[in-house]
């Protein structure tokens, strides 16, 4: 059974702060690892994907990936109210086109 | 384009009704997939398509039945509708080319909320 898991929060940071959110997942095999962003009673939607290890950035977003402690975080910085969602850890099984999904982490950003 | 669009958004049946929740995609993705998401927990895969006339199970696929007859279509039934199926339900897509090694990013649609009374 492929996991992937998350701290649930809700993680509340101020405004202009920088929040990290946690995902580690079970399947060594896995080679892709996405972010998704969901806004109470929307849909979700991606922000970030990575592959390699080491860190990606795209704005104020840096996803970081340790594939040997089968770990994938998401930093944001400078954040902002609008940034308060949950965050939906995603990632594949090795040779599987099927996204296991984490529970997400609910982010409170306080102005 | 429109994108993914789903209908109804929600919908209310009694216990043993059935309905058939749509799902069109007009991005030409090959592959269409339908989860269900409870409060408080991450989506869990139902069904999922890799290409016409072709469908397979997902993790939580018992009460649910798929079809795939056309690359824009993929509707989601369910036959005998109890409370446990109270949900809501995304459907999703996206293109993978033939050998290709990475998933590739899933789009989804508004959602289908459903409330088995």
């Amino acid at each position: 059974q492929k996991e992937v898991e998350q701290n649930s929060g809700p993680l509340s940071v101020p405004e202009g702060a920088i929040a990290s959110l946690n995902c580690t997942y079970s399947d060594r095999g896995s080679q892709s690892f996405f972010w998704y962003r969901q806004y109470s009673g929307k849909s979700p939607e991606l922000i970030m994907s990575i592959y390699s290890n080491g860190d990606k950035e795209d704005g104020r977003f840096t996803a970081q990936l340790n594939k040997a402690s089968q770990y994938v975080s998401l930093l944001i910085r400078d954040s902002q109210p609008s940034d308060s969602a949950t965050y939906l850890c995603a990632v594949p099984g090795a040779g599987s086109y099927q996204l296991t999904f984490g529970k997400g982490t609910k982010l409170s950003v306080i102005p | 384009n429109a994108g993914v669009t789903q209908t109804p958004k929600f919908r209310i049946l009694k216990i043993g009704q059935s309905m058939t929740l749509q799902c069109t995609q007009d991005m030409n993705h090959n592959y269409m997939y339908w989860y269900r998401q409870d409060p408080g927990m991450g989506l869990k895969l139902i069904y999922y398509s890799v290409g016409a006339g072709i469908t397979d199970k997902g993790e939580v696929p018992n009460g649910y039945n798929v079809s795939r007859s056309t690359t824009e279509d993929f509707p989601l039934r369910l036959e005998l509708a109890a409370p446990s199926q109270t949900s809501v339900y995304f459907c999703a897509s996206s293109y993978l080319s033939a050998g290709i090694k990475y998933q590739e990013t899933q789009y989804f649609g508004p959602g289908t909320r459903l409330l088995v009374l």
